[in-house]
């Protein structure tokens, strides 16, 4: 079975500061994706960043990177210099290739808090 | 411009009542989900179609049921089955690349 963990229910971040944020998963599938996903307040889903299994490189967005290590099974989130607007709900998620395991599963997300 | 849109943004609905939430997308995504969120959790699964007329449960299907008469189209209704149907719902499609999931702005359910 698909699984994403997040360990870290809440972080708290100096302004300017880079921050990195845990995800851990578990598939069967040889081929799958995985996602960051940003909620402020507001509830909207920000999509920020994307890799595929058999990417070579990290992806990278902007101030968004993702460090992907394959034989670990974790995909965290950097955010380089942090800004205010960074304060939001971060999601991990993931969608396998194969038919039977198109559907996309989330982790439990973490709250990250900027301070000034 | 192309999007999905959920309706209403705001629902209230008595005790007992079936509802049901829009979803439409006019992105020509094949596949399209729905989950529920609850005050500071996560995002859980309730149901997913890859085409039309064909859906699949997820993790939390009991008291939902969904239909895909039409390729735009995934609407969500919550039955009065449903234990605790309160809740944040949100639609979404994936492109044909599979890079990028959109979401709709959601629909916050209270059920009184």
């Amino acid at each position: 079975a698909q699984k994403i963990t997040q360990t870290q229910p809440g972080m708290f971040v100096q302004e300017k500061e880079a921050v990195t944020l845990d995800c851990t998963y578990d598939t069967s599938d040889p081929s799958y994706g995985l996602f960051w996903y940003k909620q402020p307040s507001s509830g909207e889903m920000i999509f920020l960043i994307y890799q595929g299994s058999y990417d070579q490189q990290n992806a990278t967005e902007g101030r968004y990177s993702l460090n992907f290590q394959k034989a670990r099974k974790s995909a965290n989130l950097v955010i380089s210099a942090s800004q205010l607007g960074d304060s939001a709900m971060y999601f991990c998620a993931m969608r396998g290739s194969r038919s039977s395991a198109s559907k996309i599963i989330f982790g439990s997300g973490t709250r990250l808090s900027i301070r000034p | 411009d192309g999007g999905i849109t959920q309706s209403p943004k705001y629902l209230f609905r008595k005790e007992g009542q079936n509802v049901t939430l829009s979803c439409e997308q006019n992105l020509n995504h094949d596949a399209m989900y729905w989950y529920r969120q609850d005050p500071g959790q996560g995002l859980r699964l309730i149901y997913y179609s890859q085409i039309v007329n064909d859906f699949q449960k997820g993790d939390i299907a009991e008291g939902y049921s969904v239909s895909r008469e039409k390729k735009e189209s995934f609407p969500l209704t919550v039955t009065s089955a449903q234990k605790n149907p309160t809740a944040f719902y949100l639609c979404a499609s994936i492109d044909s690349m599979n890079t990028e999931a959109f979401f709709g702005q959601g629909t916050r359910l209270t059920v009184v």
